[in-house]
């Protein structure tokens, strides 16, 4: 157990809806992040927050936002859905703003259909 | 355009063999690289890593190489067991504290 904890875990959808998935990262970790995987990629670097302020942005689509909370947790929403935005899609917390070993939650598998 | 690559998809070795697996990058103001592991159904779990001002860095039985003339690093696990059997990624980061970027990850099957 990372201590990250992403909800939901599966989530199903149809074209055009909008989603949010929720992200707690383990306790005392200031800095989030967000990755997309889809099938046959990599983990794809979409946004990051360290406590409370985006501190760097990746290929993250403008249909998608996030934020962070005053309470450190993160959501990321995705809007006007399409099919190849299905994926899985983790956040990560780590203790500071540094790069070094990032803690990845489950993931959250989203479906559009 | 991908800066990080795993040129092997999957890979397949005997229980008890050595299991080497590869990665490439092509930037080069990389200077920290990290290997994780993913299981089905799990988050990414930090393996082992290292910095370029080292060429190696052991951790029982796994041990990372870095060839930064070549821009190559390798993951050698001594021996192979079964429940090494999972997806791995290479990750590596510049600087400045860049995000990571992930290779796409090479599928290891450990045969009994």
């Amino acid at each position: 157990d990372s201590g990250v904890t992403q909800t939901p875990k599966h989530l199903i959808t149809a074209t055009g809806q909008r989603v949010t998935l929720r992200c707690s990262p383990r306790s005392g970790d200031l800095s989030v992040y967000w990755y997309q995987q889809s099938l046959d990629q990599g983990l794809q670097f979409l946004i990051q927050y360290y406590n409370g302020e985006e501190r760097a942005k990746g290929n993250i689509l403008e249909r998608f936002s996030a934020q962070q909370f005053p309470d450190l947790h993160s959501e990321l929403n995705l809007s006007s859905l399409e099919l190849g935005d299905s994926a899985l899609y983790f956040c990560a917390s780590q203790p500071g703003g540094h790069t070094g070993e990032l803690f990845f939650g489950e993931g959250s598998r989203l479906t559009v259909l | 355009d991908q800066q990080v690559k795993q040129n092997s998809p999957s890979l397949s070795v005997q229980e008890g063999r050595i299991s080497i697996l590869n990665c490439d990058y092509t930037n080069s103001m990389f200077d920290y690289f990290l290997w994780y592991k993913k299981y089905p159904a799990e988050g990414p779990t930090f393996l082992i890593s290292i910095s370029s001002i080292k060429d190696k860095n052991e951790d029982g039985r796994f041990t990372v190489f870095l060839n930064k003339s070549a821009k190559h690093l390798s993951l050698h696990i001594v021996p192979s067991q079964p429940g090494d059997s999972a997806v791995y990624f290479c990750a590596a980061s510049a600087a400045g504290n860049t995000p990571l970027v992930f290779g796409k990850g090479t599928r290891l099957s450990v045969i009994a």
